[in-house]
């Protein structure tokens, strides 16, 4: 079956970095691509991107632009997110997830990962 | 603010109706597939409708969606305590090449 296992949460001090991992097994890794989706307290899911299980193409929230980065490593079928830059607003559970794109659209998440808590706080 | 517009909350008695709107535009709704979501605090989303209309074989029909031009409905039959739960609708803006959803629509089961 298909799963989907991230890494534990994080504590970052504003301005830091935080990577994100997200393992893939039960499914064809290069047929989908991996979505990152977050979740602040108190509000909405947000799309973050998307990035082939190939590495090879991406698409990037453009408010995110700038900060944010997504790379895949084939060989152990894991998706990495970092975040640069962190501020309070950051403050969110992060989600991996399964998400098919053909060439010019994707059909968002099918299979979730369980999240990963990611804070800021000075 | 979301791109795509949700009721922040609905209700309905147990063993009713209920139906959850999403509207988006041209660029998102209106051409593209749409999904929908049931989210519980602490949990990750589930998927509850894919490529607009179709259920994964874990759900039951009693959950069912439609869309007609920029707009998308998600359908609840026979009510349930256990229905009580956030539901977003989710879809791609060609626009923006980004995945897009609505703010979340709140549902209670009185």
């Amino acid at each position: 079956q298909v799963q989907l296992v991230q890494s534990g949460g994080e504590v970052k001090k504003p301005g830091a970095s935080v990577k994100v991992s997200c393992e893939a097994s039960g499914y064809n890794f290069g047929t989908f691509g991996i979505a990152w989706v977050r979740q602040a307290p108190g509000q909405g899911l947000e799309w973050m991107g998307w990035i082939s299980g190939d590495n090879d193409n991406t698409y990037y929230a453009q408010r995110l632009q700038g900060r944010l980065t997504m790379t895949t490593d084939t060989s152990t079928r894991t998706a990495y997110m970092e975040l640069r830059s962190l501020t309070s607003d950051d403050t969110a559970v992060y989600y991996c997830g399964r998400e098919f794109c053909d060439k010019d659209r994707c059909y968002l998440v099918d299979h979730w990962g369980q999240g990963t808590l990611v804070s800021v706080s000075s | 603010q979301s791109v795509l517009t949700q009721p922040p909350s609905v209700s309905a008695a147990p063993g009713q109706k209920v139906t959850i709107s999403c509207s988006g535009s041209s660029s998102s709704i209106g051409s593209n597939h749409v999904v929908w979501y049931k989210k519980l605090p602490g949990t990750a989303p589930k998927l509850l409708i894919y490529e607009t209309y179709k259920r994964p074989s874990d759900i039951p029909d009693r959950f069912s969606a439609s869309k007609s031009g920029s707009s998308a409905t998600l359908g609840i039959t026979g009510l349930q305590t256990g229905d009580e739960a956030d539901y977003y609708c989710g879809t791609w803006d060609s626009r923006l090449s980004a995945g897009v959803f609505g703010g979340g629509t709140k549902l209670t089961v009185l």
